[in-house]
């Protein structure tokens, strides 16, 4: 079982409503991140927290808005967004920058 | 020139059989080279983890990295149903960069 949990596993949003992803992690990882993978695709970096701090945001449209309240949650605030926005988001944690990311099972999301 | 070049191609191979998958690059600072599998609608997982050059054997698995040629490889031995997944191949220079570079995926089935 992946120790980084997400939820929910699956959201349908219309183009105009407000929901948020959610991330926890209890393994002590002082950097987060959110990745989008598309169907068979590599995932897409997003964000990245490291120390509660926002250290990478890769050009991502305001319409998502991630948010970390303290060193075991993260959140994606999602508000306004298309349809071609679907696609599974993943949300990972490491210990380091060494590339040892452990990857929750994701949220898919589908936007009307 | 990307970053991770990976033949996506998918791969059959009947139960028992050698998988062998690859990955080159072009950023000479790559230091850390990881393999991730990912099963349908799961999470990537870490498989394979190596620092600089050399090999690595876990149970059926081994990791490759060849840092001269910018070249590495993951062999599966005795390959079972079980292994059917896709395979990415991601690396980072470190040095307090989050980013990974993804190669694109291998999927692979083990035909019983």
């Amino acid at each position: 079982d992946t120790e980084v949990t997400q939820t929910p596993k699956h959201l349908v949003m219309g183009m105009t409503n407000k929901k948020s992803l959610k991330c926890e992690q209890h393994m002590g990882h002082r950097a987060m991140y959110w990745y989008k993978q598309k169907a068979k695709k590599p995932p897409e970096l997003m964000f990245v927290y490291s120390y509660e701090k926002l250290s990478i945001n890769e050009s991502v449209p305001s319409r998502f808005s991630p948010e970390c309240p303290n060193s075991s949650l993260l959140n994606l605030h999602l508000h306004a967004l298309q349809p071609e926005d679907s696609a599974l988001y993943l949300c990972a944690s490491s210990r380091g920058a060494t590339g040892e990311l452990f990857f929750g099972e994701g949220s898919r999301l589908t936007v009307l | 020139q990307k970053e991770v070049e990976q033949d996506p191609g998918p791969l059959s191979v009947p139960e028992g059989a050698i998988v062998s998958l690859n990955c080159t690059y072009s950023n000479s600072a790559f230091q850390y080279f990881m393999w991730y599998r990912q099963y349908s609608r799961k999470g990537p997982e870490l498989l394979m983890y190596t620092y600089s050059s050399g090999n690595k054997e876990d149970g059926r698995f081994t990791a490759q990295v060849d840092k001269s040629s910018k070249y590495i490889s993951l062999f599966i031995r005795d390959s079972q149903p079980s292994d059917s997944a896709t395979y990415l191949c991601a690396m980072t220079g470190g040095y307090g960069n989050n980013r990974l570079a993804f190669g694109k995926g291998n999927q692979v089935v083990v035909i019983p």
